[in-house]
């Protein structure tokens, strides 16, 4: 099974610029996850489709950032104007099963995550 | 509160040694439970899922206290190989799920 292809692995851009990131999650996974994960922190949720739909961005610093995926699958994950504090790793998951407030939720997958340096 | 909190380590332990971590969790309505490994540079990836009567898989062991809100992680017999930072993931109010800052675990020889 492929697993989580994220593109590109690294990036380095200068503040104000525009950046752009890809996933393509595991086949056949409704659930796609954007985190960002800041040096030394855990994953942060930045945004959550469900196929295309959102199910939550309350994290995502919509100013500035913004996620699509159209056919629901593939998904791009934009900042522009990026800043100094966007500095971190981008990574995105897959999972089979999303659930409610309080039902169950499948694993995660993770792709190998877009390490992003704002200079 | 935070919605999970997790004691940062790090906990430097000798080969063959037992170790444990626990993770506290706000949410009462959670019923997803999972512990993730994360190599330095690297994704996190899944050790394994936690249910309520407690797992096992091998030297680890995975347990829940629903009444306290913790659940634990128990290594046994600790090889250098285990050295990584240990994430604790549980459902937030959302119902999305939560990553813990993590606990670093370094077995040294």
């Amino acid at each position: 099974e492929a697993g989580v292809a994220q593109s590109p692995r690294y990036k380095i851009i200068e503040k104000r610029q525009s950046v752009a990131f890809w996933c393509n999650p595991i086949s056949g996974h409704a659930t796609l996850y954007w985190y960002q994960q800041i040096l030394g922190q855990g994953p942060k949720l930045l945004i959550q489709f469900q196929n295309n739909g959102v199910v939550d961005d309350s994290q995502l610093p919509k100013d500035r950032f913004s996620a699509e995926r159209l056919k629901g699958v593939d998904s791009t994950l934009k900042i522009q104007p990026a800043k100094l504090e966007d500095s971190a790793v981008y990574l995105c998951a897959s999972s089979l099963v999303t659930g409610t407030r309080s039902s169950y939720n499948s694993p995660l997958h993770f792709g190998n995550g877009t390490r992003l340096t704002v200079t | 509160r935070k919605e999970v909190e997790q004691d940062p380590g790090p906990f430097n332990v000798p080969e063959g040694a037992t170790v444990a971590f626990n993770c506290t969790y706000s949410n009462s309505a959670s019923q997803s439970f999972f512990w993730y490994r994360q190599d330095c540079r690297k994704e996190p990836k899944l050790l394994m899922s936690v249910y309520s009567s407690g797992n096992e898989d091998g030297r680890f062991t995975a347990q829940l206290n629903r009444a306290s809100q913790y659940i634990s992680l128990l290594i046994r017999d600790s090889k250098l190989s285990d050295s990584a930072t240990y994430l604790c993931v549980v459902t937030g109010s959302q119902g999305n799920l939560i990553f813990g800052k993590g606990t670093k675990l370094s077995v040294k020889p």
